[in-house]
C-alpha cells in the first residue's frame, strides 16, 4: 500500500523567510501524481501545487516551489516569502495516474509564520 | 465560480443515531469523493462514484452507505453512530476525462459531531 510521511509535525518561520516543508512516500508504481495541499483554519482543503512523476521539472507557483526527487521518492514544498496568511497545516499527498483516483495523504505539519 | 456544495455544514447528533450527509458536485462534474478527516488527523479515502456507480471503497465503515443521484450530487448515509465517526466529512468531486489529470475540488465538510 502506497504511504505518504511527514516527518515534520510542526514548523514556524518569520514572516518574510523561506521555509522548506519535507515529505516521502512509498509506492511501486511509475506514473502518479504528488500534491501539496493547504488547510487553514477554516479547514477547507486548498489545492497548493501538483508534480507529475514523469516531469523531471519541479513544479512552481508563484511563492510555492517543490523539490521532487523520485529515485528517493521525496517530495518537498518551499515557501518564498512567507506571509502571515500562509499559516495553516500542510498536507503531502499522492495519488496514481491510472486507475483509483483517491488521494493518500501524509498526517500534515501544521505551519506557524511568525510576525 | 461554483464549488463544491456540502450540506449540513454542521451536524450534532446522539449515539446510535442515523445521519445524512449530503454532497452537490460542481456543475459538470460526473465524479464524487468522500474523505473522513478525525480530530488532528489527515483525511481519509472512504469511497467514490463515477456516473452513479461506485468506483472505489477506501475505509468506509459496514454502517455507512453511499450513492450518487442521477443529478450526481451524492449522500453519505451513517447508521448507527459511535463516538469515533464524530469528524469532518469532505466532498470532492471532479470532472473525468480520459488520459488526462482529473483535479478533485474540495467542499467545505460537514462537521458531525456525535454525543
Amino acid at each position: 500500500a502506497q504511504t505518504v510521511t511527514q516527518s515534520q509535525p510542526e514548523m514556524s518561520v518569520q514572516e518574510a523567510e523561506t521555509v522548506t516543508l519535507s515529505c516521502t512516500y512509498d509506492t511501486s508504481e511509475s506514473d502518479y501524481y504528488l500534491f501539496w495541499y493547504k488547510q487553514p483554519p477554516s479547514r477547507q482543503m486548498i489545492l497548493v501545487i501538483r508534480q507529475e512523476a514523469y516531469k523531471q521539472q519541479n513544479a512552481t507557483e508563484n511563492r510555492f516551489s517543490v523539490n521532487f526527487q523520485k529515485a528517493a521518492k521525496s517530495f518537498s514544498l518551499k515557501i518564498s516569502d512567507s506571509q502571515l496568511g500562509d499559516a495553516a497545516m500542510y498536507f503531502c499527498a499522492w495519488r496514481t495516474q491510472g486507475g483509483s483516483e483517491k488521494l493518500v495523504f501524509g498526517k500534515g505539519t501544521k505551519l506557524t509564520v511568525n510576525p | 465560480a461554483a464549488g463544491v456544495i456540502q450540506s449540513p455544514r454542521h451536524l450534532i447528533k446522539e449515539k446510535r443515531e442515523t445521519a445524512t450527509l449530503k454532497c452537490y458536485p460542481i456543475p459538470r462534474h460526473d465524479t464524487v469523493y468522500w474523505y473522513q478527516q478525525g480530530p488532528g488527523q489527515d483525511p481519509q479515502f472512504l469511497i467514490s462514484f463515477y456516473e452513479k456507480m461506485q468506483s472505489d471503497k477506501g475505509s468506509i465503515p459496514d454502517r455507512f452507505s453511499a450513492q450518487q443521484f442521477s443529478d450526481y450530487h451524492s449522500e453519505l448515509n451513517m447508521s448507527s453512530l459511535e463516538l469515533g465517526d464524530s469528524a469532518l466529512y469532505f466532498c470532492a468531486s471532479s470532472r473525468t476525462r480520459g488520459g488526462s489529470y482529473n483535479e478533485q475540488f474540495f467542499g467545505p465538510g460537514t462537521r458531525l459531531t456525535v454525543l
